[in-house]
């Protein structure tokens, strides 16, 4: 089973600044790397996928990048419906997720 | 728009049954691999089945093999979870998703808010 693990847990962060979250595979996983946002009590979002692809409706502030086993999820601007739990996902082999990381409001 | 809409949960003893139902809209079902997930409380997401989109195949994750089934009805739009010799371990709450493509294999672009399951005697 490819193993993700997600750095920080935690992301405290001040509206408008910047974010940027981790995500490792313990293998390679090439692009196949997805990452969501989820709000108490909703659903996922799909917001990246082909570990840079910008998913339909998802605002340009959303970037993602990396290949192989290492990727990152930039927020560029941290606006306040950004506050929620990010996944990265992998798709390469099964489907593993990250265990999270809040981003929390400093 | 495409709605994904789960039922079915509840509070169940161990080493009983329940099954639940995911109701589709807003696209063509029957083009679509379909999968569920689970998130215990306070916890990740675990990737738990997959169905390709004309049901001729599905795969488990190992924590559910041999006691889940996961199964659709293209006629109905309706994707199910039949699961049986529940443990308290399947506490959670159950999503199903759209793969982005028929056959699986990729990722997950729609998601229903879940249905809880509590396995508690």
């Amino acid at each position: 089973e490819i193993v993700m693990t997600q750095s920080p847990a935690t992301l405290s962060v001040s509206p408008g600044e910047r974010a940027t979250l981790s995500c490792r595979a313990s293998q390679s996983v090439s692009s196949d790397l997805a990452w969501y946002q989820q709000k108490p009590g909703q659903a996922p979002r799909l917001l990246i996928y082909g570990a840079s692809t910008r998913a339909t409706g998802i605002p340009a502030r959303f970037s993602g990048s990396g290949s192989g086993t290492e990727f990152t999820l930039t927020i560029s601007s941290l606006q306040s419906e950004d506050f929620a739990v990010y996944y990265c996902q992998q798709y390469n082999g099964w489907w593993t997720f990250g265990q999270g990381t809040k981003v929390e409001i400093k | 728009q495409v709605q994904l809409v789960e039922s079915g949960g509840g509070v169940v003893q161990p080493g009983r049954s329940l099954r639940l139902s995911c109701a589709a809209s807003g696209f063509t079902f029957s083009n679509y691999g379909m999968h569920w997930v689970r998130q215990a409380p306070g916890k990740g997401l675990e990737w738990v089945a997959i169905i390709w989109f004309d049901g001729s195949n599905k795969y488990y994750a190992d924590s559910v093999k041999g006691r889940f089934t996961i199964s659709r009805d293209n006629s109905k739009n309706t994707l199910y979870l039949q699961m049986n010799s529940l443990r308290d371990e399947d506490t959670a709450v159950y999503h199903c998703a759209r793969d982005e493509g028929a056959v699986g294999g990729t990722f997950f672009d729609y998601w229903g808010q879940g249905t809880l399951v509590t396995v508690s005697s």
